[in-house]
């Protein structure tokens, strides 16, 4: 079946630095994909969508300068944090749609900022 | 987009079938009803997805009342490997549309 992978699986960083994680659809093109993030024992909440060769589209209050979408091909979309605090510190979950079925998704990434 | 409600917290005994409920009585005709489970730190995982008949995969059957207001996912034979938080969604079935969560039910599949 279809796999999304993503990379890095966790990460720690120090406040002021930028992270940037990358979401693969492994065996089908995604024109679009998704990103997602998630407090503990809360659920997943939509961060923004991201379209191939256009801008990503924000929910409201995620601030586009600061998590920097790039979705340059049919196959891989990339979230940078830019300047991490400690309050970004989450679990962010990428997914992308293949035609067949509904989303799929990454196994997640596990940031955390000291 | 359809709003679902699911009990908050279920419990089943292993090896048992777990019933999980949802609840999605503003769906529209074109909105499919998805499944997806979450384990402790990992990604949500689809199980099943259907628009109006009932649909059985490998992993888990779903059963859609006639009027579509509600659904039942069922896990024939829990396992502790079950325990998860099961969310329940109703989004029509288009490639540009995300998925929207709600708080799902945890599921306790207990020995």
């Amino acid at each position: 079946g279809a796999v999304v992978s993503q990379h890095p699986s966790w990460v720690i960083c120090k406040s002021g630095t930028s992270v940037k994680i990358e979401c693969r659809s492994l065996d089908f093109q995604a024109t679009t994909m998704f990103w997602y993030r998630q407090f503990p024992k809360q659920s997943l909440m939509l961060m923004a969508t991201s379209n191939e060769g256009s801008k990503a589209t924000y929910e409201q209050g995620v601030e586009k300068d600061k998590f920097l979408i790039n979705h340059a091909s049919l196959t891989l979309s990339t979230l940078t944090v830019t300047s991490a605090h400690p309050e970004d510190s989450s679990f962010y979950i990428c997914s992308a749609r293949a035609l067949d079925r509904g989303p799929y998704f990454g196994p997640g990434t596990r940031l955390t900022v000291t | 987009d359809a709003k679902t409600t699911q009990p908050p917290s279920m419990d089943c005994a292993e090896g048992r079938a777990a019933n999980l409920p949802c609840n999605h009585s503003t769906i529209s005709g074109n909105e499919y009803v998805y499944w997806y489970r979450q384990i402790h730190s990992q990604g949500p995982q689809y199980i099943i997805h259907g628009l109006k008949n009932n649909e059985t995969n490998e992993m888990a059957s779903l059963i859609i009342t006639e009027d579509r207001k509600s659904s039942t996912l069922i896990l024939p034979h829990a396992t502790l490997r079950d325990t998860a938080v099961y969310y329940c969604i109703a989004q029509s079935n288009n490639a540009g549309n995300m998925l929207t969560f709600g708080g799902g039910t945890r599921l306790m599949v207990k020995p």
